[in-house]
């Protein structure tokens, strides 16, 4: 079985600062990573994903993520936050190839202070 | 656009009267998904389909059942709603092996559900 850790339940960062939210997880066999922002009220919305290659992805909102196998982690940043990244941030995992159930993290709220 | 449709987006109902909760969407996608998520928690898989095939949690009370008529529609039944089934209700979908065995997921908005 899979299972995510997101240690920063809470994260505050100035308007136009850098920010970083952490996520590790836990498997034994290969895994598809995923980064999902939810807004007040709202579904979870896909920012980005790893299934294979390149370690460093790029998402939607400027937002990117690197794998890193050795230290089981895929944390998610970006170099200049805005007002309206404001929302609750899951990392979530599948096991690759053959399991359609995704396993999420307990979410990392952010908080943009203006 | 293609999408995931959930109606209503607001839910009254009184304690024990029964609930259906609809989602449909326009993907075509094979795998439909019912996560219940209570505030400031993750969303927690209730059960999914993977076409016709009902797969329930092992932890998803009796209380909550399913029905899935056709590839675009999924229903969601609370039998009798207790004070603590009120939550966001959320339905996603996923295209399943036919996707490249992925598995990403596409949220609908949700339900928010009250039990008074």
């Amino acid at each position: 079985a899979q299972s995510v850790t997101q240690l920063d339940s809470q994260v505050p960062v100035f308007e136009e600062a850098p920010v970083e939210l952490r996520c590790n997880y836990s498997s034994s066999v290969s895994v598809y990573l995923f980064w999902y922002v939810q807004y007040p009220n709202q579904g979870l919305q896909l920012l980005l994903k790893y299934l294979s290659g390149s370690t460093l992805v790029k998402g939607i909102n400027g937002f990117e993520a690197e794998f890193n196998k050795s230290q089981t982690s895929f944390h998610l940043r970006k170099p200049s936050v805005h007002i309206s990244d404001t929302a609750e941030y899951f990392c979530a995992v599948s096991r690759a190839f053959g399991n359609e159930k995704l396993t999420f993290g307990t979410g990392t709220r952010l908080t943009i202070i203006p | 656009d293609a999408m995931v449709i959930q109606n209503p987006r607001y839910q009254v109902t009184q304690f024990g009267k029964p609930v259906t909760l609809s989602c449909s969407q326009t993907l075509n996608h094979n795998v439909m998904y019912w996560y219940q998520q209570k505030s400031s928690q993750a969303p927690k898989l209730l059960f999914h389909y993977y076409d016709k095939d009902f797969n329930n949690e092992a932890d998803t009370p009796d209380n909550f059942q399913s029905r899935r008529p056709n590839t675009s529609f999924c229903f969601l039944d609370i039998r009798s709603p207790g004070l603590g089934d009120a939550a966001m209700y959320l339905c996603a979908t996923s295209r399943g092996f036919a996707g490249g065995g992925s598995y990403e997921q596409y949220f609908g908005p949700g339900t928010r559900l009250t039990v008074t």
